[in-house]
């Protein structure tokens, strides 16, 4: 079993939808969960930082750590063509910086 | 922030020859790291790499395969030797900047024939 399990997709959306992007996680020792976008040729850059359980809302982003059912979620409000990309998820746990990733959902939004 | 720079940003390279990867970062940084990304696989930590010492290999990955360098607090190298077509991937280089927040490079395609 991996550490983190991502839905690959692709994920097909119609612009302004709401998309929900999920991982789950096997380590309860994990305690930051993050959300990288990458676009394509691009590096992952950091969308969402959460630390514990929870909700973060930043703008149309908003990130949900469920620790008790080892679940992550990223939801994305009113849906962007800029908004395709890869969605990965990561996760560590304290004290160290050994992030674990997700494979990535491949996400796109049609005008 | 950090910004990171790479080169090569891609390259084909025939079987049984070597690529060394530069990863140039804009600020100096403590900690290092090299990445492999493979199509629909997850982001795999090959070694930490730490200025002044020997790098940090992952389990599966050693020094003879991936030697690295980092003689400064900006600059790293990560050289793929002896190459065969399962070595082809995106090597992604990777720092956490002063605000702990970790940053990417915009990664090295790499082709093996």
């Amino acid at each position: 079993q991996k550490e983190v399990e991502q839905d690959p997709g692709p994920l097909s959306v119609p612009e302004g939808a709401i998309v929900s992007l999920n991982c789950t996680y096997s380590n309860s020792a994990f305690q930051y969960f993050m959300w990288y976008r990458q676009y394509s040729r691009k590096g992952p850059e950091l969308l969402m930082y959460t630390y514990s359980s929870g909700n973060k809302e930043d703008g149309r982003f908003t990130a949900q750590v469920d620790k008790s059912s080892k679940y992550i979620s990223l939801f994305i409000r009113d849906s962007q063509p800029s908004d395709s990309a890869t969605y990965l998820c990561a996760m560590k746990g304290g004290g160290g910086f050994k992030t674990i990733f997700g494979a990535g959902t491949r996400l796109f939004v049609k005008a | 922030s950090a910004v990171i720079s790479q080169k090569p940003s891609r390259d084909i390279c025939q079987r049984g020859t070597s690529l060394t990867i530069q990863c140039q970062v804009d600020s100096q940084v403590t900690m290092m790291f090299w990445y492999r990304q493979q199509p629909g696989q997850s982001l795999t930590l090959i070694a930490t790499a730490n200025q002044g010492s020997e790098a940090t290999y992952e389990s599966g990955f050693v020094i003879d395969k991936f030697p690295i360098s980092r003689p400064n607090l900006t600059f790293s190298t990560l050289t793929v030797s002896n190459m065969s077509p399962e070595d082809s991937s995106i090597y992604l280089c990777s720092v956490v900047g002063q605000d702990y927040e970790q940053y990417f490079g915009p990664g090295t395609r790499l082709t093996v024939t």
